[in-house]
């Protein structure tokens, strides 16, 4: 029973364009969400998070969208760099529970 | 300051052995958790600590344990290991005490093969 769900695997993107993340959810006890990014055999690198009683937040070239009635986020790097070529991944918790439920992830490419 | 510090690196175990993990957390931080990267299964969560009890725990087998001692840093502990046990172990460490959520940062993982 996948409660987050990245469906996209992967994605491919240009230098500079826009590259747009996205990832639904089942629990409506979710009340708070992240992205992280991840390299290889490394830990995640915490990006961006955005509490269920906003529907945006913005840091720097990332934001994230909430829409709490489709149960959908999405996360958008603008302009997109080959830097940030690595497995994103959504992830939700529940008021009151400290577990981190994640998404399977999505690999951006960014071509130069 | 410091990040989160996960000993060791890599490790290979025997199946039917055991195993402990070490995790220092970000200092200051009271709340460390534990999760398992496998390839078929994603990232799962295993179990949070707060205050040397455990807050939280995951859906795994009762072979897979932890502790947390009183200047925060914890283990984890896995008996008995089998096959499927070879993963990316990855401890996070917020400074959540009670209240809304805030983000966890993680370590670099230990990565456990089980032969």
């Amino acid at each position: 029973d996948q409660q987050v769900k990245q469906n996209s695997p992967s994605l491919s993107v240009q230098e500079g364009r826009i590259s747009i993340l996205n990832c639904d959810y089942t629990n409506s006890m979710f009340d708070y969400f992240l992205w992280y990014k991840k390299y290889p055999a490394e830990g995640p690198t915490f990006l961006i998070s955005i509490s269920s009683i906003k529907d945006k937040n913005e840091d720097g070239r990332f934001t994230v969208f909430l829409n709490k009635s489709a149960k959908h986020l999405s996360l958008h790097i603008v302009p997109s760099q080959p830097g940030d070529s690595a497995v994103y991944f959504c992830a939700a918790s529940a008021k009151g529970r400290r577990a981190l439920t994640f998404g399977s992830g999505t690999r951006l490419q960014v071509q130069p | 300051k410091a990040g989160v510090t996960q000993t060791p690196r890599y490790l290979i175990k025997t199946r039917g052995q055991q195993v402990t993990l070490s995790c220092s957390p970000i200092s200051g931080h009271r709340s460390v958790s534990w999760y398992q990267q496998t390839p078929g299964q994603g990232l799962q969560f295993l179990f949070e600590y707060f205050s040397e009890t455990q807050r939280n725990k995951g859906n795994f087998p009762g072979r897979f344990s932890g502790r947390q001692f009183s200047n925060s840093r914890s283990e984890m502990n896995v008996s008995t290991l089998e096959l499927g046990d070879s993963a990316l172990y990855l401890c996070a460490s917020s400074d959540t005490g009670t209240g809304d959520y805030t983000e966890a940062f993680f370590g670099q993982g230990t990565r456990l093969t089980v032969v």
